[in-house]
């Protein structure tokens, strides 16, 4: 099956400090990868929707300067938390569309766990 | 703009029971896709099943199965036999189909969640 992979797992920054974070599919090719933010018992929240060789597409109300996303290749995706403070401290998770899946179906990394002392 | 809805943050129930997770959704869309998904304590997301709108037969996957109910705009999850490995966070989620053009494909819009506790 598809598999999606992130880097870091878990990481610990200072405040001030920037982060980044990757989302690689290993066994498929994917032109688009969504990034999410997830607080706990809480929901997924769309932060963007990252396209191989183009600028990331925002949803609304996420600063596109704090976080800045790369997809630079078919298979890996870069979400960087910019000046980390503490309130971004979140659990964030991505997942990727197969070029190849007739199904439609995303593929969710495991998520990493950002926290911001 | 896609709602989904979920009227249930807690549900529990005894292994070997059944239960019914509840969602309901609002869309203009006419071609979509609705998802069930299981978090685990891992954290993990687990696509559980799916179901196409334009589908009448309501998709099953062994244990699990939906009553979908197009015109009612509901999308319900029933767990038969529950096991304790089905303990989880459950999120009902919408997708629409894509369009040419279409800016929003492959977005999920995910419901606010349902933590299922299943008690041996």
């Amino acid at each position: 099956g598809a598999v999606v992979s992130q880097h870091p797992s878990w990481v610990i920054c200072k405040s001030g400090t920037s982060v980044k974070i990757e989302c690689r599919s290993l066994d498929f090719q994917a032109t688009t990868m969504f990034w999410y933010r997830q607080f706990p018992k809480q929901s997924l929240m769309l932060m963007a929707t990252s396209n191989e060789g183009s600028k990331a597409t925002y949803e609304q109300g996420v600063e596109k300067d704090k976080f800045l996303i790369n997809h630079a290749s078919l298979t890996l995706s870069t979400l960087t938390v910019t000046s980390a403070h503490p309130e971004d401290s979140s659990f964030y998770i991505c997942s990727a569309r197969d070029l190849q899946d007739l199904w439609d179906e995303q593929y969710f990394g495991p998520g990493t766990r950002l926290t911001v002392t | 703009a896609q709602t989904v809805t979920q009227s249930q943050p807690e549900m529990s129930v005894q292994e070997a029971e059944t239960v019914t997770l509840s969602c309901t959704y609002d869309t203009s869309e006419s071609n979509y896709y609705l998802f069930w998904y299981k978090q685990p304590p891992s954290r993990q997301m687990i696509l559980v099943i799916r179901q196409e709108a334009y589908k009448q037969q309501n998709a099953t996957e062994n244990r699990f199965s939906v009553n979908f109910q197009k015109a009612a705009k509901s999308f319900s999850l029933k767990i038969s036999d529950s096991q304790l490995g089905d303990t989880a966070m459950y999120f009902c989620a919408f997708m629409k189909q894509a369009n040419a053009g279409g800016t929003s494909y492959g977005k999920l819009t995910f419901g606010q969640g349902t933590i299922l506790t299943v008690h041996p």
